[in-house]
């Protein structure tokens, strides 16, 4: 079964605190991205991914890191998080030569104290 | 820039009601078209796409004709029910991924 697993799920944590919420898939997929969702904002892509060691910033990339050590994570980092980053964050994949993405996780809402 | 603009909500609808949720872009290339569902406490699923002109993309009893002459993607459905119920999502991928702001359809009993 095509998996997009985030863990975790919730987080509460305060200013200033790393945190890393951790995407796995099981597809196969060359292409991985992170977004965000915001009430009225829609989804606005933080990072991408076209393979391993290829990353790219999104729309919305101020306070985030990601990595693409192997094909199956991608990990997104919020080094110093903010209060404006409370949002709920969606990993997504996409086979090869595409950037639409096909499967996503669960999601990951994170809040920031 | 590359921008979707779809219908605000909340809709509220009754069962076997019909639906149409509006979707227009502005893009400087030829867009693919999306819409894509949300279920409570899920991620996004794709429900169906066109990829040119005057295609109809259709799953699960909704549809939508991708207009150029309007730059149009309207969803449709002709009968909804209860379990339709979620967030939908109208979006295009050009040389990247837009995304509307999500519509919340709510059917009643």
């Amino acid at each position: 079964e095509a998996q997009v697993t985030q863990n975790p799920r919730y987080l509460i944590t305060v200013t200033g605190k790393k945190l890393t919420v951790t995407c796995s898939q099981n597809m196969n997929h060359e292409y991985m991205s992170w977004y965000r969702q915001d009430p009225g904002l829609g989804l606005r892509q933080i990072y991408y991914s076209m393979n391993v060691e290829v990353t790219d910033k999104g729309d919305v990339p101020e306070g985030y890191k990601v990595s693409r050590k192997e094909k199956r994570n991608f990990p997104l980092i919020l080094e110093s998080p903010s209060p404006n980053q409370t949002s709920l964050y969606f990993c997504a994949t996409a086979d090869s030569h595409s950037n639409q993405p096909q499967h996503f996780g669960d999601g990951t809402r994170l809040s920031i104290l | 820039g590359n921008s979707v603009t779809q219908m605000e909500g909340p809709v509220t609808l009754s069962e076997e009601a019909f639906l149409t949720i509006n979707c227009t872009y502005t893009a400087t290339g030829y867009p693919s078209l999306f819409w894509y569902v949300q279920y409570p406490g899920e991620g996004l699923q794709l429900l169906l796409k066109a990829t040119k002109a005057d295609d109809k993309g259709s799953n699960k009893g909704f549809e939508a004709t991708y207009r150029k002459e309007t730059t149009s993607f309207h969803l449709e459905k002709g009968s909804v029910q209860v379990s339709d119920s979620a967030v939908y999502f109208c979006a295009l991928s050009d040389h990247d991924m837009r995304f509307g702001a999500g519509t919340r359809l709510t059917v009643k009993p």
